[in-house]
């Protein structure tokens, strides 16, 4: 089966710093890959997803990441965060209709 | 489009008790997800329908967790009875059929404490 390991758990940054969260999945298969944040007592929302083709995602709020096949990565960055950006990312993968299984998560903090 | 509804936002209850949790889909999504999400961990799929039938809950506790989707519409998760471990956020989230690349809407989830 497929999993995703976030490989840090909290990352302080301060504003307008540029941020890497990072995100290794482990698949025999070929797969689908995607990044959602979580705001305090909300739900999770879809910043970026990666199927197929270009190996650079582009997604919501100015976050990117690249699709590393070879080192079974799939990294998410921003250039210049926000304090808005505030919040908690999961890195999630998916094999078929049936399963999507969820890193635990990195807790971005974005200080002035 | 309104989005994935969940009801309460809310619930504390004592160990041994019974709970239940609603879920409204977006209109149309065929596909609908439970999810418990305990306090520093990733969301865990617990089970999923396809319209009114299940399509996975293997990772579901079924010696006391239930849950329906009698008219492929709307849903319902139950513990019972709850254990102190059971307390999490309980998420919900829906799916087309037709959706490329498989994105899942997830609702705002209701944060369960068991004392």
């Amino acid at each position: 089966a497929q999993s995703v390991t976030q490989l840090d758990s909290q990352v302080p940054v301060f504003e307008e710093a540029p941020v890497e969260l990072r995100c290794n999945y482990s698949s025999s298969v070929s797969v689908y890959l995607f990044w959602y944040v979580q705001y305090p007592n909300q739900g999770l929302q879809l910043l970026l997803k990666y199927l197929s083709g270009s190996t650079l995602v582009k997604g919501i709020n100015g976050f990117e990441a690249e699709f590393n096949k070879s080192q079974t990565s799939f990294h998410l960055r921003k250039p210049s965060v926000h304090i808005s950006d505030t919040a908690e990312y999961f890195c999630a993968v998916s094999v078929n209709n049936n399963d999507m299984r969820f890193g635990a998560g990195t807790r971005l903090t974005v200080k002035p | 489009e309104a989005g994935v509804a969940q009801s309460p936002r809310y619930k504390i209850i004592e160990k041994r008790q019974s709970v239940a949790f609603w879920c409204n889909p977006i209109s149309g999504h065929a596909t609908l997800y439970w999810y418990q999400q305990i306090l520093g961990q990733g969301p865990k799929l617990l089970i999923q329908f396809q319209n009114n039938g299940v399509v996975d809950d293997s990772q579901l506790p079924k010696d006391r967790f239930s849950a329906e989707r009698l008219k492929g519409v709307d849903s319902t998760l139950k513990i019972q009875p709850a254990k102190l471990e059971d307390s999490a956020v309980y998420l919900c989230a829906s799916r087309s059929t037709g959706e490329k690349g498989r994105k899942q809407y997830f609702g705002p989830g209701t944060r369960l404490t068991v004392t």
